[in-house]
């Protein structure tokens, strides 16, 4: 069982470069997220989408984009990186069910911008 | 605004010993929802526990208990006999009122566990 997968697990960028960052899940979520962490601090929302073709900022949505391109896959894309894009990222899903109140994370991309 | 504050930036603990992590939130939301995260050194994101505010007795998953004060806003992550593999980051966040299905947690900056052999 897969779960949340996420693909690269290490990208190394130049400043000025593009890339997504591509995230799938198998367990017919409807709601997928995307998230950084930075050193000494904790996951920080960028996007989220609550359902397909449905897609909203989180804290800190500046030099990303989103697209959900249908109910499994949520990409992530910086347009132009910068080195404050430096980060772990992490993308995750979430049933629409109140009795089962739980986000499944993938395994995270080490993301360096030069 | 939501706001999770974890003030152990680092924790030792003996094996087969208990220990607790605190975790303190703000929020003016009647209705929210807290859960522990566990981050071992390989990176993922584990789920160990959720406590709803409006649930009256604390939540446990079985070596983990959430010991849930509202008045105090607290919700502490106890690990009892403690073991090796319990080293790790270990994160306190909260979600809002549930609506229109979404998740969005606010995480606290985490606690260091160390388990002393």
């Amino acid at each position: 069982n897969a779960g949340v997968t996420q693909t690269p697990k290490f990208q190394v960028l130049k400043t000025g470069q593009s890339m997504t960052l591509q995230c799938a899940q198998d367990m017919n979520h409807n709601s997928m997220y995307w998230y950084r962490q930075d050193p000494g601090m904790g996951l920080r929302l960028i996007y989220y989408s609550a359902s397909e073709g449905t897609t909203d900022k989180g804290e800190v949505p500046n030099g990303y984009n989103v697209s959900r391109l249908n109910k499994r896959e949520f990409s992530l894309r910086l347009e132009s990186a910068a080195p404050s894009q430096t980060s772990v990222y992490f993308c995750a899903s979430s049933v629409t069910d109140r009795n089962n109140e739980k986000l499944f994370f993938g395994s995270g991309t080490q993301l360096s911008v030069l | 605004a939501q706001k999770i504050t974890q003030t152990q930036p680092g924790m030792f603990v003996q094996e087969k010993e208990a220990v607790t992590l605190d975790c303190t939130y703000d929020t003016s939301d009647q209705s929210y929802g807290l859960f522990w995260y566990k981050q071992p050194s390989s990176g993922e994101m584990i789920f160990l526990i959720y406590q709803g505010s409006y649930d009256e007795q604390n939540a446990t998953e079985g070596r983990y208990s959430l010991n849930f004060q509202k008045a105090r806003k607290s919700a502490n992550l106890v690990i009892s006999a403690s073991q090796l593999g319990d080293s790790a980051m270990y994160f306190c966040a909260m979600r809002g009122p549930w609506g229109a299905g979404s998740y969005q947690l606010t995480f606290g900056k985490g606690t260091k566990l160390s388990v002393i052999p």
